[in-house]
């Protein structure tokens, strides 16, 4: 158990609709990142927060955004969804913001776009 | 475009065999580099990572070896178990970049 937590881990919904992805980080983890995993693009950094504050960006589409909550949770929201959104969302943390910092992952959150 | 590209996309070793995956890269920036592990219905969990000051760390049964020159990096998986069987990812970070770059995945499976 990496100590990080995603809810659902399931969610169907239809193309237009909007979803929003739960993460709370380990306990202590300041850093907060989100991760789109496909079978055709593999595993892609979307976002990155540190202490509520964005810090790095990727190839996040502009239906998505994010934020990080005071409590250091975050959310994942994707709105006019497509069928190619379909994927696996995960979320990881590390302690600090540095890029070699150890990220822990969760189970992730499996979204279906029918 | 992969930052990083990995190789083969899938291995069959027996148990008690070594299991070799390849990783390469064209940035120079990048000074970090990872190795994840993930099984299935579960995320990637850090396994090993190694500074390209370094050209080798072990733990355990698994070792990096890194060639700085040549701008690829390994993993190692020695004495394979049915245990290992997993998808191994390698990964590359700079602190300019701002982020991990992973490569495509390596599919094991490791045969009693």
């Amino acid at each position: 158990d990496s100590g990080v937590t995603q809810t659902p881990k399931h969610l169907i919904t239809a193309t237009g609709q909007r979803v929003t992805l739960r993460c709370s980080p380990r306990s202590g983890d300041l850093s907060v990142y989100w991760y789109q995993q496909s079978l055709d693009q593999g595993l892609q950094f979307l976002i990155q927060y540190y202490n509520g504050e964005e810090r790095a960006k990727g190839n996040i589409l502009e239906r998505f955004s994010a934020q990080q909550f005071p409590d250091l949770h975050s959310e994942l929201n994707l709105s006019s969804l497509e069928l190619g959104d379909s994927a696996l969302y995960f979320c990881a943390s590390s302690v600090l913001a540095g890029d070699d910092q150890p990220q822990h992952f969760g189970d992730g959150t499996r979204l279906s776009i029918l | 475009q992969q930052q990083v590209k990995q190789s083969p996309q899938s291995l069959i070793v027996q148990k008690g065999g070594i299991s070799i995956i390849n990783c390469a890269y064209e940035n120079t920036a990048f000074d970090y580099f990872p190795w994840y592990q993930q099984f299935p219905g579960k995320g990637p969990a850090l396994l090993i990572a190694i500074r390209p000051d370094v050209s080798e760390k072990k733990e355990g049964r698994f070792t990096i070896s890194f060639n700085k020159s040549a701008k690829q990096f390994s993993l190692h998986i020695m004495d394979s178990q049915p245990g290992d069987s997993a998808t191994y990812f390698c990964a590359a970070s700079s602190y300019s970049w701002g982020k991990l770059q992973f490569g495509a995945g390596t599919q094991v499976v490791v045969t009693p």
